[in-house]
């Protein structure tokens, strides 16, 4: 069955450090996005792709970084310029003409 | 205002009593989608509605593509189904995902 996989469900890393969260999708779909969600709080636009080589800042950017190099997959790297990284960050395709598909998630908590 | 409005913001209700989830939007939408997240847990998709209306299992989810409105409804509802339901709709116009803040859940036994 065709889906997103997020790795891993949960991640733990020293202050400071640099982390890439994997997403890869085998839906052949274009866009690819990446969420950010704080506790009690609603989910917030980090970085989309909607082709492979090129991406865009969403509302939260600072402190991140994406590559696109394939067209299935979107990592995502928390650098350590992010000031409060831990989070829940979710990750999601779509075709352009219609709706998402969502990964489960990485919960990471940088200590 | 938000463009996607969630109601109620918390509902605490008895196992065995019917749930309704309402979303409301104010753009438009190619999709909508409800999600469900447990405490400390990952997202789960429930539904994706374009137009109509969808069953899985104890879960209903209706739209109202003139009224702008989304329905979510849990029938003899269990204390696993305690959790966040997230209504989030695909603009038409930017393809952008909005999401509304959530409604939690609480079925007690």
């Amino acid at each position: 069955d065709g889906g997103i996989t997020q790795s891993p469900k949960y991640l733990f890393r020293k202050e400071g450090q640099n982390v890439t969260l994997s997403c890869e999708q085998n839906l052949n779909h274009d866009a690819m996005y990446w969420y950010r969600q704080d506790p009690g709080q609603g989910l917030r636009l980090i970085y989309y792709s909607q082709i492979v080589n090129d991406f865009q800042k969403g509302d939260i950017a600072e402190g991140y970084s994406v590559s696109r190099e394939k067209k299935e997959s979107f990592p995502l790297t928390v650098t350590s310029a992010q000031k409060n990284p831990t989070a829940f960050y979710l990750c999601a395709s779509s075709a352009h003409w219609y709706g998402y598909t969502f990964g489960s998630g990485t919960r990471l908590t940088v200590v | 205002k938000n463009e996607v409005e969630q109601s109620p913001q918390n509902l605490t209700a008895q196992e065995g009593e019917f749930i309704t989830i309402n979303c409301s939007y104010s753009v438009g939408i190619s999709a909508l989608h409800w999600l469900q997240q447990h405490p400390g847990g990952g997202i789960v998709s429930l539904f994706m509605l374009s137009s109509g209306k969808k069953k899985h299992g104890r879960l209903i989810a209706t739209i109202n593509i003139q009224e702008k409105h989304s329905s979510l409804h849990i029938t003899a509802s269990h204390p696993r189904d305690s959790a966040v339901y997230i209504c989030a709709v695909r603009s038409d116009s930017n393809y952008q995902l909005i999401w509304g803040a959530g409604t939690k859940l609480i079925i007690k036994p």
